[in-house]
């Protein structure tokens, strides 16, 4: 049982590079997360998608784009690679969403650094 | 807007000795309340959950939690912690008009033999 699988686990980019995160779930969830971990700051949700077609802002969105390209995927694009933007980030999913108190699933991350 | 803060950045324990993690938050509502563990290298997972409801919780791995209205806190206990629970644990808070979660900033434990 996959559960939630990113890929790459880790990449290196430098400033100004593009790049695409993937992240796919087999557990039939409707709900899937971007999160960014960085030291001191916990986690914070960088865009979330409800249901399959529908994406929105979280709590730090700029340069980063999203796609819900079905069910499954849910993939996390930088356009143009910042230094600001080295992180590890984390692609959750769960069923319901927030609304509905359920946890969410979380896969192993991807470390990025962008030099 | 609902906030989360963990006020131990690191705490270190003894093996087999008992482990209280602090969490408060600021939200005028009961918010939905959660507690993941972060292994190295790994993403979080949950260990217990609050919602309403009797204000002590139970959860995995021998943890547990209360829910303290009166001084806005979600307090994590441990009787006796053991070698692997040496992680990165992250209180969260769902809340406002769509529960979106907020999570703390983490606190770290390292556990001594």
């Amino acid at each position: 049982n996959a559960g939630v699988t990113q890929t790459p686990k880790f990449q290196v980019l430098k400033t100004g590079q593009s790049m695409t995160l993937q992240c796919a779930q087999d557990m039939n969830h409707n709900s899937m997360y971007w999160y960014r971990q960085d030291p001191g700051m916990g986690l914070r949700l960088i865009y979330y998608s409800a249901s399959e077609g529908t994406t929105d802002k979280g709590e730090v969105p700029n340069g980063y784009n999203v796609s819900r390209l079905n069910k499954r995927e849910f993939s996390l694009r930088l356009e143009s690679a910042a230094p600001s933007q080295t992180s590890v980030y984390f692609c959750a999913s769960s069923q319901g969403g927030y609304r509905t108190n359920e946890k969410l699933f979380f896969g192993s991350g991807t470390q990025l650094s962008v030099l | 807007a609902q906030s989360v803060t963990q006020p131990d950045i690191h705490i270190t324990v003894s093996e087999g000795a008992s482990l209280e993690l602090r969490c408060n938050y600021s939200y005028g509502a009961t918010p939905y309340l959660f507690w993941y563990v972060q292994s190295p290298g790994q993403g979080l997972q949950l260990l217990l959950k609050y919602f309403s409801g009797d204000t002590l919780v139970q959860g995995i791995k021998g943890f547990e939690a209360e829910f303290k209205r009166s001084q806005s806190s979600f307090n994590l206990r441990k009787p006796s912690v053991h070698w692997s629970d040496a992680a990165e644990y992250f209180c969260a808070v769902g809340a406002g008009i769509d529960y979106k979660l907020s999570f703390g900033a983490g606190t770290t434990v390292t556990v001594r033999a």
